[in-house]
């Protein structure tokens, strides 16, 4: 069973520029989230979908970060613009419904 | 009341040793309590998980210990190896609707050979 997949693995950019990341989550798993995590900390919830639909976006900074779950499957997150606290290493994850929990290995941004 | 306590910050343990990591929770909401490995440059993998309802799991060499009352659980790593040398993290998941997992902050494992 193929895991998660992300990319890219490696992004930098300047601040005030955009960037957009994509995952595809493990087939069959109707729940996908997106987290981040700063160095040194536990992974935050930025987004959660339940198939395309989101189920808690409480965490998301909405004026510069969105994100799509088109057809339930696969998902992208952009960012809009970037400010240099957003390097951080952003991680999707992916459920049966809630469950257990599977991530990807993460796209590192620096923001310069 | 959404928040995930861990300690240590870091632990440094004799290879055969064992490896005691602790969390606490305030919410009695949550459901499921999972622990994850990461090493680095890699996303957290799953190890091993308890539910509430359950007093201990054990899965090889490691250990959940669930205190309900107390809202304590503790991971606890049988003759530890320099493999299992990473970064852990202990999280419980909200139920309901939505389900959704808060981490905590970490626990640096350095496992000496």
């Amino acid at each position: 069973e193929a895991g998660v997949a992300q990319s890219p693995r490696y992004k930098i950019i300047e601040k005030r520029q955009s960037v957009a990341f994509w995952c595809n989550p493990i087939s069959g798993h109707a729940t996908l989230y997106w987290y981040q995590q700063i160095l040194g900390q536990g992974p935050k919830l930025l987004i959660q979908f339940q198939n395309n639909g989101v189920v808690d976006d409480s965490q998301l900074p909405k004026d510069r970060f969105s994100a799509e779950r088109l057809k339930g499957v696969d998902s992208t997150l952009k960012i809009q613009p970037a400010k240099l606290e957003d390097s951080a290493v952003y991680l999707c994850a992916s459920s049966l419904s809630g469950g257990a929990q599977y991530f990807g290995p993460g796209t590192r941004l620096l923001v310069l | 009341q959404q928040q995930v306590k861990q300690s240590p910050q870091s632990l440094i343990v004799q290879k055969g040793g064992i490896s005691i990591i602790n969390c606490a929770y305030e919410n009695t909401a949550f459901d499921y309590f999972p622990w994850y490995q990461q090493f680095p440059g890699k996303g957290p993998a799953l190890l091993i998980a308890i539910r509430p309802d359950v007093s201990e799991k054990k899965e090889g060499r490691f250990t959940i210990s669930f205190n309900k009352s107390a809202k304590q659980f503790s991971l606890h790593i049988m003759d530890s190896q320099p493999g299992d040398s990473a970064t852990y993290f202990c999280a419980a998941r909200r139920g309901g609707y939505g389900q959704n997992f808060v981490f905590g902050p970490g626990t640096r494992l350095s496992v000496l050979p």
